[in-house]
């Protein structure tokens, strides 16, 4: 179990080009979210999948953004003509997929800033 | 739409006595709560769960309280330790769907 793995790290881009961010899951899980996080606040919903299945993406999230999850394994996270509004912590958790005991593991997140 | 509100942005106690951060839910469907801690630069990691069937669970130094008529949990660290400083986030979810989260309360255990 080497954990839920995020990259990049950090990014920083300008106004208006395109990022991808990775996140690879623990093994085992089935599911796999994204979730942004800005300062002060608590990580934000974005979207989810159960194996390579989108099965929920948030209404906060505008045609700019788009994930994958090919095969079941890892995703990406990608965000077209960013913004300056777009500048957070955005965080993957994977999970079990289960009924009973259901927890998310987190990874360190990618933090964007968008100048 | 806040369906998870924690309305004490930060919270101070002294090493040893008891750290309550609490919490407030709007959704009656949610069955399932979770208390996560994060340090700076770092994801949240999960801390303790309860189910709605249960009104408190315990593990170790933490428990977590469930009051489903009030719509409110509470965290309960005892004793605090200096360690335990960090945000604390409170989650919820219903019928195996995604999770909502709170906006964090800062504990400050002071040595």
């Amino acid at each position: 179990d080497t954990g839920v793995s995020q990259d990049p790290r950090h990014k920083i881009t300008k106004r208006g080009q395109n990022v991808t961010f990775r996140c690879d899951p623990i093994s085992e899980h089935n599911r796999l979210y994204w979730y942004r996080q800005t300062l002060g606040q608590g990580p934000e919903f974005l979207t989810y999948f159960q194996n390579e299945a989108q099965l929920e993406k948030s209404r906060l999230l505008s045609d700019r953004f788009s994930a994958e999850r090919p095969k079941g394994s890892f995703s990406t996270l990608e965000i077209q003509r960013t913004e300056q509004g777009d500048s957070a912590m955005y965080l993957c958790a994977s999970s079990l997929g289960r009924t009973t005991d259901e927890k998310l593991f987190f990874g360190s997140g990618t933090q964007l800033s968008v100048l | 739409d806040q369906q998870v509100k924690q309305n004490s942005p930060s919270l101070s106690v002294q090493e040893g006595r008891i750290s309550i951060l609490n919490c407030d839910y709007t959704n009656s469907m949610f069955d399932y709560f979770l208390w996560y801690k994060k340090y700076p630069a770092e994801g949240p990691t999960f801390l303790i769960s309860i189910s709605s069937i249960k009104d408190k669970n315990e593990d170790g130094r933490f428990t977590v309280f469930l009051n489903k008529s009030a719509k409110h949990l509470s965290l309960h660290i005892v004793p605090s330790q200096p360690g335990d400083s960090a945000v604390y986030f409170c989650a919820a979810n219903s019928n195996f769907n995604k999770f909502y989260f709170g906006s964090g309360t800062k504990l400050n255990v002071k040595p």
